[in-house]
């Protein structure tokens, strides 16, 4: 068990391109979540997947953000014609199905410039 | 609508001090209530939790918390802080829909001085 993964740890980007971000959680974790962190701010909920199936979508998830999860194991997240206002980290979490704790991947900071 | 407040941005404690960071919550029903721990280019790090029962609860790191529902608190404590305490600390809550979607509050930044 590596605990949850994220890559890249770090994308700087210029305004208007698409960048894709990766998760991978804890083997045999069916539920997986996305979270935003802006300084100075808590992390706030983006979506969550049971297995393949995306079950909510923040209204902070514009039509620019799609998050997929293929096959119930990694999941990407997609920003399409990012803004300077999308800079953050971007955190995700999984955990069991019927657990209650969520394990934390290190991140991906989005610099849009 | 489920909140969590965390009232102080920053708190500074001399090492060997104590420790005590509060926690509101506005929550309809009875809450999954959380610490989590994020140290500079670290992920989040479960602290402690509570979901029913005792309403004092012990966690990693020599911290403890206590459910107090009358003042929909959930403070965080250590009798004695050390260097490497020094980092954010997020109060969360489970919110309701069965599988746990946590609300955070925004923070408190702890420094710690020798």
């Amino acid at each position: 068990d590596t605990g949850v993964s994220q890559d890249p740890r770090h994308k700087i980007t210029k305004r208007g391109q698409n960048v894709t971000f990766r998760c991978d959680p804890i083997s045999e974790h069916n539920r997986l979540y996305w979270y935003r962190q802006t300084l100075g701010q808590g992390p706030e909920f983006l979506t969550y997947f049971q297995n393949e199936a995306q079950l909510e979508k923040s209204r902070l998830l514009s039509d620019r953000f799609s998050a997929e999860r293929p096959k119930g194991s990694f999941s990407t997240l997609e920003i399409q014609r990012t803004e300077q206002g999308d800079s953050a980290m971007y955190l995700c979490a999984s955990s069991l199905d019927g657990g209650d704790e969520q394990y934390f991947g290190p991140g991906t900071r989005l610099t849009v410039t | 609508a489920q909140s969590v407040t965390q009232p102080d941005i920053h708190i500074t404690v001399s090492e060997g001090a104590s420790l005590e960071l509060r926690c509101n919550y506005s929550y309809g029903a009875t809450p999954y209530l959380f610490w989590y721990v994020q140290s500079p280019g670290q992920g989040l790090q479960l602290l402690l939790k509570y979901f029913s029962g005792d309403t004092l609860v012990q966690g990693i790191k020599g911290f403890e918390a206590e459910f107090k529902r009358s003042q929909s608190s959930f403070n965080l404590r250590k009798p004695s802080v050390h260097w490497s305490d020094a980092a954010e600390y997020f109060c969360a809550v489970g919110a309701s829909g069965g599988y746990n979607k946590l609300i955070f509050g925004a923070g408190t930044r702890l420094a710690v001085h020798p």
